[in-house]
């Protein structure tokens, strides 16, 4: 099992304040994915990323994957009270399924 | 499309008991993996099947089981129940392994 460190465990912010979640392991993954997770509903995926230095964006949303490979992180500009939620990042390996993070529980408050 | 479909979705059972839980993957997914999820744990791999075949499986105890039909409809079996059991079980689906996956919404089990 390769272990995903995400942080913080915890973000309480204010309505158009931006944040920075991050996912971390000392192991190299072939893709990463991110899910937001809603109360009552399972996780749904927001964006994979699989090459060293990518970056994708979702409207106000912007992955990176590190250089290396082995984290990644979650920028969000402008925070609005629909982008609470509990968010995961899995990586990929082969020959292993998919490991989860413990996840960042973000709440926006207007 | 419809989505990744779990029954029941509140489930209540006694210490010692056994319970079977079902999903039901998207249309044309072939991939099905089970998940536990607790607040203290987070989110953690029991099973993954493929093609009606175990590709990996997590570290769970015995007492966790589960098989994939050949429609690729998969249960998951927990025997002799324990407190500690208590927890959202999360099925979802994916064209292969390690494709992104689909959640269902899950399947609430408290043992009380």
């Amino acid at each position: 099992t390769q272990l995903l460190e995400q942080s913080p465990q915890f973000l309480s912010i204010q309505e158009g304040e931006n944040l920075t979640v991050y996912c971390n392991s000392s192991s190299v993954f072939s893709s990463l994915q991110w899910y937001r997770q809603e109360p009552g509903e399972g996780p749904v995926l927001l964006v994979t990323v699989v090459t060293g230095g990518e970056v994708k964006k979702l409207k106000r949303l912007t992955f990176q994957f590190g250089d290396a490979r082995k984290d990644s992180s979650l920028h969000i500009t402008a925070a609005q009270p629909g982008d609470t939620g509990l968010y995961l990042c899995a990586g990929a390996h082969s020959g292993y399924a998919l490991n989860f993070g413990k996840g960042t529980s973000l709440l926006v408050t207007p | 499309k419809a989505g990744v479909t779990q029954t029941p979705r509140y489930l209540i059972k006694t210490r010692g008991q056994q319970v079977t839980l079902s999903c039901s993957p998207i249309s044309g997914h072939r991939s099905v993996s089970w998940y536990q999820q607790t607040p203290g744990q987070g989110l953690q791999f029991l099973f993954e099947y493929f093609s009606e075949t175990q590709r990996n499986k997590g570290n769970f105890p015995g007492r966790f089981s589960g098989r994939q039909f050949s429609n690729s409809r998969s249960e998951m079996n927990v025997s002799t129940l324990e407190l500690g059991d208590s927890a959202l079980y999360l099925c979802a689906s994916s064209l292969e392994p390690l494709s992104p996956l689909h959640f269902g919404n899950g399947t609430r089990l408290t043992v009380t």
